[in-house]
């Protein structure tokens, strides 16, 4: 156990629809980090924030956004949902979210699009 | 983007058996990691390696970082069972972002 938590672990739901995953970091952890992982394309970097500001974007959709809460917490919201967005996103935390921190991965949730 | 290519993709192997995966790139990185994954859970930190040439012991597994600092192996001594899984490495270099590799997926069978 990573003390990284993610809901819903599953989510399944049809093109054109929002979705919101929720990611809360271990306890202490400043930073928040979001991934989608897919098959064809393996882990890819979305987006970062540490103590609640965005600080690095990577190969996120304008579909996309997140947010991290005053009290760490991130929500990542993904709309007018596409079949191509099924993937498994996970969340990791760092302590500082810096280049050599560890991050800690959460178990993912799973996104299903029909 | 700094791609990250792993190879094998895919190994099947016996209880017992030696292996090595490799991590290889064009561009430099400060520092390379190998993660586990294992079906429905997060991928899990094996190893950090930040200095060219560093070779690193966990157990079984060894772990190498090229001498540039663009490539990285890692060699799994007497395989068991419990090494299956989907090995990942993942580059960093200034930003904060990790780039990963798509995987190499191991399978040891008694």
């Amino acid at each position: 156990d990573s003390g990284v938590t993610q809901t819903p672990k599953h989510l399944i739901t049809a093109t054109g629809q929002r979705v919101t995953l929720r990611c809360s970091p271990r306890s202490g952890d400043l930073s928040v980090y979001w991934y989608q992982q897919s098959l064809d394309q393996g882990l890819q970097f979305l987006i970062q924030y540490y103590n609640g500001e965005e600080r690095a974007k990577g190969n996120i959709l304008e579909r996309f956004s997140a947010q991290q809460f005053p009290d760490l917490h991130s929500e990542l919201n993904l709309s007018s949902l596409e079949l191509g967005d099924s993937a498994l996103y996970f969340c990791a935390s760092s302590v500082r979210g810096s280049s050599t921190d560890t991050q800690y991965f959460g178990p993912g949730t799973r996104l299903t699009v029909l | 983007t700094q791609l990250l290519e792993q190879s094998p993709q895919f190994l099947s192997i016996q209880e017992g058996e030696n292996l090595t995966v490799y991590c290889n790139s064009s561009s430099v990185f400060s520092s390379l990691q190998w993660y586990r994954q294992e079906p429905g859970e997060g991928p899990v930190l094996l190893v950090t390696v930040v200095t060219g040439g560093e070779v690193k012991k966990l157990k079984r597994l060894t772990f190498q970082f090229g001498d540039a600092r663009k490539d990285s192996s890692l060699h799994i001594t007497a395989a068991q069972p419990g090494d299956t899984g989907l090995y990942l490495c993942a580059g960093s270099n200034s930003g904060y972002a990790l780039n990963f590799g798509k995987g190499t997926s191991l399978l040891v069978t008694p």
